[in-house]
């Protein structure tokens, strides 16, 4: 039993470029979540997904995509990265318990 | 809208004093309030949460949180903190009404505890 499980842990990436944030939890949890950290700022919610095939928008989900195809799996892509985008990421499952478990987080860097 | 608010950036205490850790909130309904805490370079580790019942709720690592409904607070403590508690905690609600709740989180404050 992993928990939440987060790939890559850091990436560069250049203005424009595009990427795909791994995200996989084997808890069977149907709710998942992607925050970004930015300093004195806390979590902000990108995009939410309530189980396999449904998800939603956050409150900052502008530049990002999610899919949800399986219970396991929550991608979130950036199609065109700019410097704005520069943050710490973190996915997280939720089950009825009801706290959230979190991922190691990834720490995306655009320059 | 629901909110979080640590009034605090940063809060020092001595090794082996006791710690608090100010936390309020706003939300409709009655809340899910939790504690979580992030050690650097590190994803968030749930503390503890408070549901319903007592309002003094004990967690991991000898916190405990009292839930004041009246003061709408969620404050973190601890009677005798370590110098392995300095980290970011984070203060979160969640509508307690069923069904998917967003889950707010306050800005975190940095805890040191000086040796």
């Amino acid at each position: 039993n992993a928990g939440v499980t987060q790939t890559p842990k850091f990436r560069i990436l250049k203005i424009g470029q595009s990427m795909t944030l791994q995200c996989a939890q084997d808890m069977n949890h149907n709710y998942m979540y992607w925050y970004r950290q930015d300093p004195g700022m806390g979590l902000k919610l990108i995009y939410y997904s309530v189980g396999a095939g449904i998800t939603d928008k956050g409150e900052v989900p502008n530049g990002y995509n999610v899919s949800r195809s399986t219970t396991e799996d929550f991608p979130l892509r950036l199609e065109l990265a700019a410097p704005s985008q520069t943050s710490v990421y973190f996915c997280a499952s939720v089950d009825r318990g009801p706290e959230a478990f979190f991922g190691q987080g990834t720490r995306l860097t655009v320059v | 809208a629901q909110s979080v608010a640590q009034p605090e950036d940063q809060v020092n205490v001595a090794e082996g004093n006791p710690l608090t850790v100010k936390c309020t909130y706003s939300v409709s309904g009655n809340p899910y309030l939790f504690w979580y805490v992030q050690y650097p370079n590190r994803g968030l580790q749930f503390l503890l949460k408070y549901i319903t019942g007592d309002n003094l709720v004990k967690g991991s690592y000898g916190f405990e949180a009292e839930f004041n409904k009246s003061q709408t607070s969620f404050h973190l403590k601890k009677p005798s903190a370590l110098v392995s508690d300095s980290a970011l905690y984070f203060c979160a609600v969640r509508g307690g009404s069923g069904g998917y709740q967003k889950v707010t989180f306050g800005i975190g404050t940095k805890l040191q505890v000086i040796p």
